[in-house]
């Protein structure tokens, strides 16, 4: 079983919809957990952290749930420039730790 | 967020031969680094991680006398693939730790190592 497991898409969305996806990780332990986005070629960057009581930073929600071993990203009012690929990222011990990612789920927002 | 920078951004090289890539905490000390390989299509992959002053952890089936880390400094770590292959082809991208903001790894551009 993978450690960090997300559907690949890609998902083709109209502009201004709202797309959500999920990712499932495998170790129980694990501490720490983020949405990265990665654009083509490019290295992944930072989009937001996900916390326990869930959290909201503009059009973009992400949630977590211990229990089933999940965590979710909302993006509301879909851009054009919103598409990238979305890396489900976890951290099983401390900030010190390499980080585990999933391969990715692709987004294409469509005019 | 804190910036790193890397280089070369690409490099085509015979086989056979070394190239070093180097990675750079700019605005912040990064007591670790993170060196990761992305193959096409894939996700990223650990390859080692890299403290200031001590010898890299390597990750299970990465070959450590390929791929020489040294972390000299607090904000340069440097990765040479040695007697480099076509299947070493692929996007090698650092990370340097910080506390600030989300407590979460910042990423260099990324080097993408062509070998004939």
């Amino acid at each position: 079983r993978k450690e960090v497991e997300q559907d690949p898409g890609p998902f083709n969305v109209p502009e201004g919809a709202t797309v959500a996806f999920n990712c499932t990780y495998s170790n129980s332990a694990s501490q720490s957990f983020f949405w990265y986005r990665q654009d083509c070629r490019k290295e992944p960057k930072l989009l937001m952290s996900v916390y326990s009581s869930g959290n909201e930073d503009g059009r973009f929600t992400a949630q977590l749930n211990r229990a089933s071993q999940y965590i979710s990203l909302l993006i509301r009012d879909s851009k054009l420039s919103d598409s990238a690929t979305y890396l489900c990222v976890v951290n099983t011990g401390g900030g010190a730790d390499g980080l585990t990612f999933g391969k990715g789920t692709h987004l294409i927002i469509q005019p | 967020g804190a910036v790193v920078s890397q280089h070369p951004s690409w490099v085509i090289c015979k086989s056979g031969t070394s190239v070093k890539i180097e990675c750079r905490s700019l605005d912040f000390q990064a007591t670790t680094m993170f060196w990761y390989r992305q193959f096409p299509k894939q996700s990223l992959m650990l390859m080692a991680t890299s403290n200031e002053g001590s010898k890299a952890t390597y990750e299970q089936g990465v070959e450590k006398d390929k791929f020489l880390i040294n972390h000299a400094s607090l904000t340069l770590s440097t990765l040479t693939v040695t007697s480099a292959h076509p299947e070493d082809s692929s996007f090698y991208i650092c990370s340097g730790w910080s506390r600030r903001g989300a407590d979460t790894q910042y990423f260099g551009p990324g080097t993408r190592l062509t070998v004939l």
